[in-house]
C-alpha cells in the first residue's frame, strides 16, 4: 500500500497562511487529493489531482505538488477552517493519511 | 443536488453478517463509479471497496477481500456492501462516495455506523 504521512496538527492565527503537507511513500504522480472533516461531519473533497480546486471551494485554498510531496496552503486562515483536512492517493488503491488536524489560536 | 444517505448500520455479534445500503439522488447513478470508505472512531479514513458504473470493475481493500461484497443496483439507484464475518476492527462509520475519473471522491453520505461487539 502507498502509505501517506500527515503532519499530526497545526496552530494558526486567522488571517495568516498555513502550508498542510503530505508525503508519499512512492510516486503517485498528481494523483494526490485533498479533503476537509469537520467534527461529526462526512468529509468535503477540497482540491482534486494535486492542484484543482473542486466546485464551491473558496479560492483561499490551493494545492501543489506532484511525485512524492505535496501541499495544501489556506491563505488567509478563517475561523471556520477549523478542521481536519485528509489527503488520498488514487494512483493505486486508494489510501488516505492520518490527517492534520488545524486548530486556531 | 447530490445527495447520498447510507443504511442498515447497527450493532451486531463477531462472525454475523450484516448488509449496507446507499440510496442515491440527485444525479445519473448509472454514470458513476461508487465506493464504500469506513471510519473507525476517532481513527481515519480507510478505503473498502469500489465498484464501476456498470459493475464490470470491482476492487477491495486486502483487509476486507473474501468477506466482504460490493454491489450495485442502478435501476434502483442504490449501492450496496454485504458485509459477512464480521470482526471487531470493521466497528465503523461507513460511508458511500462517488467517485470521479482519477479515483477521487466529490460527495460522500453522512455515513452508517456498524459496532462489532458481543
Amino acid at each position: 500500500d502507498t502509505v501517506l504521512t500527515q503532519s499530526p496538527a497545526l496552530a494558526v492565527s486567522p488571517g495568516e497562511r498555513v502550508s498542510i503537507s503530505c508525503r508519499a511513500s512512492e510516486g503517485v504522480n498528481s494523483y494526490m487529493h485533498w479533503y476537509q472533516q469537520k467534527p461529526g461531519q462526512q468529509p468535503k473533497l477540497l482540491i482534486y489531482k494535486a492542484s484543482n480546486l473542486a466546485s464551491g471551494v473558496p479560492a483561499r485554498f490551493s494545492g501543489s505538488g506532484s511525485g512524492t510531496d505535496f501541499t495544501l496552503t489556506i491563505d488567509p486562515v478563517e475561523a471556520d477552517d477549523t478542521a481536519t483536512y485528509f489527503c488520498q492517493q488514487s494512483w493505486n488503491d486508494p489510501t488516505f493519511g492520518a490527517g492534520t488536524k488545524l486548530e486556531l489560536k | 443536488e447530490v445527495q447520498l444517505v447510507e443504511s442498515g448500520g447497527g450493532l451486531v455479534q463477531p462472525g454475523r453478517s450484516l448488509k449496507l445500503s446507499c440510496l442515491a439522488s440527485g444525479f445519473t447513478f448509472s454514470n458513476y463509479g461508487m465506493n464504500w470508505i469506513r471510519q473507525a472512531p476517532g481513527k481515519g479514513l480507510e478505503w473498502v471497496a469500489s465498484i464501476s458504473s456498470s459493475s464490470s470493475y470491482i476492487y477491495y481493500a486486502d483487509t476486507v477481500k473474501g468477506r466482504f461484497t460490493i454491489s450495485r443496483d442502478n435501476a434502483k439507484n442504490t449501492l450496496y456492501l454485504q458485509m459477512t464475518s464480521l470482526r471487531s476492527e470493521d466497528t465503523a462509520l461507513y460511508y458511500c462516495a462517488r467517485q470521479q475519473l482519477g479515483r477521487y471522491f466529490d460527495f460522500w453520505g453522512p455515513g452508517t455506523m456498524v459496532t462489532v461487539s458481543s
